[in-house]
């Protein structure tokens, strides 16, 4: 099946400072990106909407200018917090969907963001 | 009012009894519905993938849709202590549209005891 993978796993950061997760598509072509949030007990959270080439897609009430996301080729996207805070800490996670045939998201392992 | 309205659990049955998951929705607009598992510290992986009401049925999983009760189940038979995880259910009104956007439960805490 397909996979996606994130990079790190997990990152502990201070407050005040920038951290970037990478996703990729690792045997697929992935047009679109979701970047989602889950904080404990909690549904995950779309986040944003990054389609290859063109600028993300940020939900209500999401910060674009605090969660900075590039989807510069069809198999990485990249999401950068910004001047994190402690109440940054959360689970992210990615998903992408293939270019043709299913419309299937596919989900990274996920992204445990520490700020201290 | 959530979306999406979904039991959290925990949820605790014996090794090989039946088990019912369940959310409710309140957007008549969703057409298509999900099952996902997800492992602790791991992303979703998709279980049942139901278009519209009805049953389907894989394996241990059956997952049924009334759209006219706004109520969709995932029932798992013969349950083994490897089905311990969360169970989130999500939904969308335009899965293979440009945005697929994804509304997820909170997710249901399974643990199958051996």
């Amino acid at each position: 099946g397909a996979v996606v993978s994130q990079h790190p796993s997990r990152v502990i950061c201070k407050s005040g400072t920038s951290v970037k997760i990478e996703c990729r598509s690792l045997d697929f072509q992935a047009t679109t990106m979701f970047w989602y949030r889950q904080f404990p007990k909690q549904s995950l959270m779309l986040m944003a909407t990054s389609n290859e080439g063109s600028k993300a897609t940020y939900e209500q009430g999401v910060e674009k200018d605090k969660f900075l996301i590039n989807h510069a080729s069809l198999t990485l996207s990249t999401l950068t917090v910004t001047s994190a805070h402690p109440e940054d800490s959360s689970f992210y996670i990615c998903s992408a969907r293939e270019m043709t045939g299913s419309y299937e998201q596919y989900f990274g392992p996920g992204t445990r963001l520490t700020v201290t | 009012q959530k979306e999406v309205e979904q039991d959290p659990g925990p949820l605790s049955v014996p090794e090989g009894a039946i088990v019912s998951l369940n959310c409710t929705y309140s957007n008549s607009a969703f057409q298509y519905f999900m099952w996902y598992r997800q492992y602790s510290r791991k992303g979703p992986e998709l279980l049942m993938y139901t278009y519209s009401s009805g049953n389907k049925e894989d394996g241990r999983f059956t997952a049924q849709v009334d759209k006219s009760s706004k109520y969709i189940s995932l029932f798992i038979r013969d349950s083994q202590p490897s089905d311990s995880a969360t169970y989130l259910c999500a939904m969308s009104s335009n899965y293979g549209g440009a945005t697929n956007k994804l509304i997820f439960g909170t997710g249901t805490l399974l643990a199958v005891q051996p």
